[in-house]
């Protein structure tokens, strides 16, 4: 069963406007950890922001917010006051406490960004 | 100075070949993993490792081998290249968590190897 889903392949929005990017993931454990990277077009992984399961206040760094849903199993990230270098692929990534102590990541398959001036 | 580096940054190859990846870090860390990256599919584990004597298989491990020279070192290999491992692979480390439970612990990337097999 696929753990983190992310619906929307691809997104447009205009430059100084918020955007909001969805995620949501399925996981029984109560402990997690979910992760938002950028990666631009030069490829690289840019972690941007971090969400704790037990975390009460949703995570905040500079533009980028979380809205952190845990009824409902979601954390989209919103980026606030768009910028043309926001255009990127979005991944939403989940961490889930593992027998092994690895701490691995599971991605979802994505968001591209477009934004437009 | 990058805290990880992968080396090559590009390769072409044939098929049946034997390649190896490389990958370095200054950060300290004993995590390190290796993930490969498809269109639409996000990025998938290859193997981790938690140090030079534990290494572990990931989600798609089939077709690859890893070595941990060094703790600093993690090393993918593709003992005979297809063309359907044709990807952009990327290495990450993270820390060891500094309470019981999780905790932040973000993984850090590599700039990523992109790779063509012929």
């Amino acid at each position: 069963a696929q753990k983190i889903t992310q619906t929307q392949p691809g997104m447009f929005v205009q430059e100084k406007e918020a955007v909001t990017l969805d995620c949501t993931y399925d996981t029984s454990d109560p402990s997690y950890g979910l992760f938002w990277y950028k990666q631009p077009s030069s490829g690289e992984m840019i972690f941007l922001i971090y969400q704790g399961s037990y975390d009460q206040q949703n995570a905040t760094e500079g533009r980028y917010s979380l809205n952190f849903q845990k009824a409902r199993k979601s954390a989209n990230l919103v980026i606030s006051a768009s910028q043309l270098g926001d255009s990127a692929m979005y991944f939403c990534a989940m961490r889930e406490a593992s027998m092994d102590s690895s701490y691995k990541l599971i991605f979802g398959s994505g968001t591209r960004l477009l934004v437009r001036p | 100075d990058a805290d990880v580096t992968q080396t090559p940054r590009n390769r072409i190859t044939k098929t049946g070949k034997r390649i190896m990846l490389e990958c370095s870090q200054t950060k300290g860390h004993d995590r390190m993993y290796w993930y490969r990256q498809d269109p639409g599919l996000g990025l998938r584990l290859i193997y981790y490792s938690f140090d030079v004597k534990d290494i572990n298989k990931g989600e798609i491990s089939d077709g690859y081998s890893v070595s941990r020279q060094a703790q600093a070192k993690f090393s993918l290999s593709l003992e005979s290249a297809i063309p359907n491992q044709t990807a952009l692979y990327f290495c990450a480390t993270s820390d060891l968590p500094r309470q019981t439970g999780l905790s932040y612990n973000e993984q850090f990337f590599g700039p990523g190897t992109r790779l063509t097999v012929l």
